[in-house]
């Protein structure tokens, strides 16, 4: 049983612009969701994707999107890249099912510069 | 709006104490509550999931409680080794059809020898 993983580990960037991170889920889930973790903060809910359709998403702006994949990986897209947008970057995978656990992978780290 | 807070922010201690750590949450309106370890620059391993109608679950050196309607979650770590050193972070899941967790910033925790 394979777990989270994503690509790239790290990435440097600079203002303006654009980044697709990618996350391949856990053998048997069907449901991505991602995070965002700032220095010192815990993970904030960006979107969800479940059936390759978003249905669930957090406070951040639409220059925040993504994709899921008929083999349930998945990318998120941040468009206008600016300096609060450095943070790891945490993808999470599930059946599905409200009693069941979140698998993590180990994240990317962005710097924005 | 749900707010999740951990105390202490930060604990230092020597091998073998027993700790306890600290997660608090305003909604007491939860489906489950979960408990992760994260290492430095890493991801989120889950370390113990609390189903809203439980009071308790153990794995080994580690027993967490729910208590639900005073919106408080306990992490007790038994006989403390230095490879417990990481950040404790505490989740709780709001919504039946997302996997939106909201996280505490988390209990920054040092056993030393």
């Amino acid at each position: 049983e394979t777990g989270v993983t994503q690509s790239p580990t790290h990435l440097i960037k600079t203002r303006g612009q654009q980044v697709t991170l990618r996350c391949s889920s856990q053998s048997g889930h069907n449901t991505v969701s991602w995070y965002q973790q700032a220095l010192g903060q815990g993970p904030q809910f960006i979107f969800q994707y479940y059936r390759e359709e978003e249905n669930g998403r957090g406070n951040f702006p639409p220059r925040f999107s993504g994709l899921q994949f008929p083999n349930y990986s998945s990318e998120l897209n941040v468009n206008a890249l600016e300096l609060d947008d450095s943070a790891l970057y945490l993808c999470a995978s599930s059946t599905g099912q409200v009693a069941e656990k979140l698998f993590f992978g180990s994240g990317t780290q962005l710097s924005v510069l | 709006k749900q707010e999740v807070t951990q105390i202490p922010a930060a604990l230092s201690v020597p091998e073998g104490e027993n700790l306890v750590l600290n997660c608090s949450f305003t909604d007491s309106a939860i489906y489950n509550l979960q408990w992760f370890r994260q290492d430095p620059g890493k991801g989120l391993t889950s370390l113990l999931l609390i189903q809203s109608s439980q009071r308790e679950q153990t794995s080994g050196r580690l027993n967490a409680s729910l208590d639900k309607s005073s919106g408080r979650s306990t992490l007790y770590i038994a006989a403390s080794q230095p490879g417990d050193s990481a950040t404790y972070l505490c989740a709780v899941r709001p919504d039946y059809n997302t996997d939106k967790l909201i996280f505490g910033t988390g209990t920054r925790l040092q056993v030393f020898p």
